[in-house]
């Protein structure tokens, strides 16, 4: 089945520590995106990549980091400089395209982190 | 003014019952518009798309009125199961590239 998978789908990590999300996904989507959400925020976005080797700071990229080695595969480190990062973060690819009708996206399940 | 607003709710409606929400959005330049639904924990999923004719899928009806800048969703017979958040999505753009911008999601509750 094509989709995005996200893992893991809990995290728990202490003060000061990196953690790296993992975001794959085989629709062959050009574009991949991550999103943080917080109670009440609405989805926020860190950073997206367009094309493999290429990506871009979203709203709220300070304390985060992207690499996009890979069309399938869009990892997301948070790192200890974020300040809060307890949050839901959501991974989520699009067929990139010149048409309306690409700007859909599809999302993975998510992962949870808590920062203990 | 927020790019994208919608109605927080919640809305609490019976089983059977119609309900509508509104999303309105800042740029006028906006080329495509999307309803999600996202149940409780659990990633947004692709309802809709709005298009500028009007769509329909089952008992939603999704409009789009560009003069007055907002899209819209009707639920007809609402079951148990409608219950869920649902955020509305506009497109726009970061530099040269395409995005989506949020609302906050309208919160839904059908009671038996």
């Amino acid at each position: 089945d094509g989709g995005i998978t996200q893992s893991p789908k809990y995290l728990f990590r202490k003060e000061g520590q990196n953690v790296t999300l993992s975001c794959e996904q085989n629709l062959n989507h050009d574009a991949m995106y991550w999103y943080r959400q917080d109670p009440g925020q609405g989805l926020r976005l860190i950073y997206y990549s367009q094309i493999v080797n290429d990506f871009q700071k979203g709203d709220i990229a300070e304390g985060y980091s992207v690499s996009r080695e890979k069309k399938e595969s869009f990892p997301l480190t948070v790192t200890s400089a974020q300040k809060n990062p307890t949050a839901f973060y959501l991974c989520a690819s699009r067929r990139r395209g010149g048409i309306e009708r690409t700007d859909t996206q599809y999302f993975g399940p998510g992962t949870r982190l808590t920062v203990l | 003014r927020k790019e994208v607003e919608q109605d927080p709710g919640p809305f609490n409606v019976p089983e059977g019952a119609t309900v509508a929400f509104n999303c309105t959005y800042s740029n006028s330049a906006s080329q495509s518009f999307f309803w999600y639904r996202q149940d409780c924990r659990k990633e947004p999923k692709l309802l809709m798309s709005v298009y500028s004719s009007g769509n329909e899928d089952g008992r939603f009806t999704a409009q789009l009125n560009r003069a007055s800048q907002y899209i819209s969703l009707l639920i007809r017979d609402s079951k148990l199961s409608d219950s869920a958040t649902y955020l509305c999505a506009v497109s726009g753009y970061a530099g040269n590239n395409r995005k989506l911008i949020w609302g906050l999601g309208t919160s839904l509750a059908v009671n038996p």
